[in-house]
């Protein structure tokens, strides 16, 4: 089974800064997707970004963009100049690549408050 | 389009009673995945449906749970005999197909309160 941790319960910025999640998993896969969720107040989750495992380079888009070290098993987002409806709660997740089992195992979150 | 809609938003029931939650996934998509959020925890794998396959159900936590696809598209989730452990805000999600890497695209959720 795969476990996902996120050790940040809460991380809070201010407006325009940068703030960045952290994110470790654990398997024996060699090959996955990892993806951020974002979940805001209205509780509907929207997908930030996705790895794919066997590319080495970095995921980004716009404002958000990943540190994925593989070899640390760590895949970390981070949001640059933060806006006020970056308020939400982040989960990291994992996705097995090529089998049936497509199932999304995620990590506890981390609630992000964006201050004005 | 529309996207995936779940209903009721929010459920209230008595410990001992039976609960049904409804999901409406996007038109075309043929797998359809139930999660449970717990408070303060991340998303729980339940059940995953693919097209005309038998569901994964790995993830029920007990037989008191279980779910139905109906034609292919609509799900319910059937809770009996709730238990208070059984509050949490229950999520559908619905994908293209069942491949790895696609996206997920997730409901509002049902919030499940057991008094």
């Amino acid at each position: 089974a795969q476990t996902v941790t996120q050790s940040q319960p809460e991380m809070s910025v201010q407006e325009a800064e940068t703030v960045t999640l952290s994110c470790t998993y654990d398997t024996s896969e060699s090959n996955y997707y990892l993806f951020w969720y974002k979940q805001p107040p209205s509780r509907q989750m929207i997908l930030v970004i996705r790895q794919e495992a066997y590319k080495q380079q970095n995921a980004t888009e716009n404002r958000f963009s990943v540190n994925f070290q593989k070899a640390a098993k760590s895949f970390s987002l981070k949001i640059s100049d933060s806006q006020l409806g970056d308020t939400a709660m982040y989960f990291c997740a994992f996705m097995k690549l090529l089998t049936n089992d497509y199932k999304l195992s995620f990590g506890a979150g981390t609630t992000v408050t964006v201050r004005a | 389009g529309a996207g995936v809609s779940q209903s009721p938003s929010n459920k209230v029931t008595e410990k001992g009673k039976d609960v049904e939650l409804r999901c409406d996934p996007i038109s075309g998509h043929t797998a359809l995945y139930w999660y449970r959020q717990s408070l303060g925890q991340g998303l729980e794998f339940l059940i995953y449906f693919q097209g005309n396959s038998a569901p994964d159900k790995s993830g029920l936590p007990s037989d008191r749970f279980s779910a139905e696809r109906t034609g292919g598209s609509v799900s319910t989730l059937t809770i009996q005999r709730t238990q208070q452990e059984d509050s949490a805000v229950y999520l559908c999600a619905s994908s293209l197909a069942g491949t790895s890497g696609n996206e997920q695209f997730f409901g509002p959720g049902t919030r499940l309160t057991v008094l």
